[in-house]
């Protein structure tokens, strides 16, 4: 099956810093998804990115769909972006790697 | 937006005992259930796979008498962990498709 790799895995923040986040695939895909995970495990969307650009905010993505990659920018952090971020492809089913844990510290 | 509702959010019971999780979609029908189970730091992971008023697909080492999924409405679908040991505490979540797909708020459930 599809494999998904991201990096970092673990990220430590000062706030107001910038940071981006890797999403690796290892086939082509029609979907691919972004989302943060809360403290209480909680799943925010944040983008459906299978191509292009988007911005939301404080976020945007780009995805790379003919090299296979996927790219968080997360700028001015905050404290509350903390959690864990996780990239998933696929639709039927979802697959998801293993996730990028972010701590944003005052 | 399409929402789906998962009860309860937090379970504790005790070993050799059962739990029911239920997910209910509120404003559509969920032809599909997706039932994922996350441990501690880790990924989510994909245990079964239900279509509305059929069996559930079980992933490769889940074991299907332990997890019995039920699909038997458009809006219902239940996964019951039977004679649970501590090794099945983990984060349950479910994902609802009809013409899009939702994620349930997810279970912690914790054997003791």
């Amino acid at each position: 099956g599809i494999q998904v790799e991201q990096s970092p895995p673990d990220l430590i923040l000062q706030e107001g810093a910038n940071s981006t986040l890797r999403c690796n695939f290892s086939d082509s895909v029609n979907n691919l998804q972004w989302f943060h995970q809360n403290p209480w495990g909680q799943l925010i969307n944040l983008f459906y990115i299978p191509s292009g650009t988007k911005q939301n905010g404080r976020l945007s993505a780009t995805t790379v769909a003919t090299e296979r990659y996927s790219l968080l920018y997360i700028s001015s952090s905050q404290t509350t972006d903390s959690g864990v971020y996780f990239c998933a492809v696929g639709n039927t089913p979802l697959v998801f790697g293993k996730g990028t844990r972010l701590s944003v510290i005052a | 937006g399409a929402v789906v509702s998962q009860h309860p959010s937090w379970v504790i019971c005790k070993s050799g005992t059962s739990v029911k999780i239920e997910c209910r979609s509120l404003d559509f029908q969920a032809t599909t259930m997706f039932w994922y189970r996350q441990f501690p730091k880790q990924s989510l992971m994909l245990m079964a796979t239900s279509n509305e008023g059929s069996k559930a697909t079980y992933e490769q080492g889940v074991e299907k008498d332990k997890f019995l999924i039920n699909h038997a409405s458009l809006t219902l679908s239940t996964l019951t962990v039977t004679s649970a040991h501590p090794e099945d505490s983990s984060f349950y979540i479910c994902r609802a498709g009809g013409d899009g797909y939702t994620f349930g708020s997810g279970t912690r459930l914790t054997v003791v």
